[in-house]
């Protein structure tokens, strides 16, 4: 199989403080690693791409130095919410492709963020 | 971002009942996924389709890559409670590399009365 793992599951954090979220990929290798974000009932919006061992590929209108991604192993993808609001509040989902499968993508189980 | 027209937006049915659901998109894509996604988790992947055409089949679903590549069909015979869930479409259009990135639908959201 392919499982893609996330931690915490869930954060409530006050506001002002920044959250590191973990994506790791536990029995694959993954060459990119993708960061989305879902407001309650909405789609899953695309944030960044990132390449292991290479800056991340932001969205257009995502702020790069408040979500802050770090890519440094095939298994292990962070990102850092930098001063977080009550407006960043929401459901951070990750995905991993591996190098032999780069047609699937497999999605983590979410980190649900509460800023208060 | 741009979003895939995915419809309908919910869906209630009773079990057993077949359901469709569509997405189309103006513009071409090279592959179409769809996902299921319980609350509080991240998709799962049900079907994947690579050719135009292609109609390919997973258990009680049926998905259907359209012949113009700008629409795409799901299908669920036969349902039952546990099809209980929102699904998406994702269209993919880069041909190559590991750099894949989804565009999604807005979602259909199925609710299965027993």
């Amino acid at each position: 199989g392919a499982v893609v793992s996330q931690h915490p599951s869930r954060v409530i954090c006050k506001s002002g403080t920044s959250v590191k979220i973990e994506c790791r990929s536990l029995d694959f290798q993954a060459t990119t690693m993708f960061w989305y974000r879902q407001f309650p009932k909405q789609s899953l919006m695309l944030m960044a791409t990132s390449n292991e061992g290479s800056k991340a590929t932001y969205e257009q209108g995502v702020e790069k130095d408040k979500f802050l991604i770090n890519h440094a192993s095939l298994t292990l993808s962070t990102l850092t919410v930098t001063s977080a609001h009550p407006e960043d509040s929401s459901f951070y989902i990750c995905s991993a492709s591996r190098w032999d499968l780069t047609d699937t993508q497999y999605f983590g189980p979410g980190t649900r963020l509460t800023v208060l | 971002g741009q979003q895939l027209n995915q419809n309908p937006q919910s869906m209630f049915i009773q079990e057993g009942e077949d359901v469709s659901m569509n997405c189309t998109s103006s513009s071409i894509f090279n592959t179409w996924l769809w996902y299921k996604q319980d609350p509080g988790e991240g998709p799962v992947l049900l079907i994947a389709l690579y050719k135009a055409g292609e109609l390919t089949s997973n258990g009680r679903l049926t998905a259907q890559f359209g012949i113009t590549r700008k629409d795409s069909f799901l299908n669920i015979s036969a349902s039952i409670p546990s099809d209980v869930g929102i699904y998406f479409c994702a269209g993919r259009r880069d041909s190559g590399g590991s750099n894949y990135k989804l565009t999604f639908g807005k979602g259909t959201l199925l609710t299965v009365n027993p």
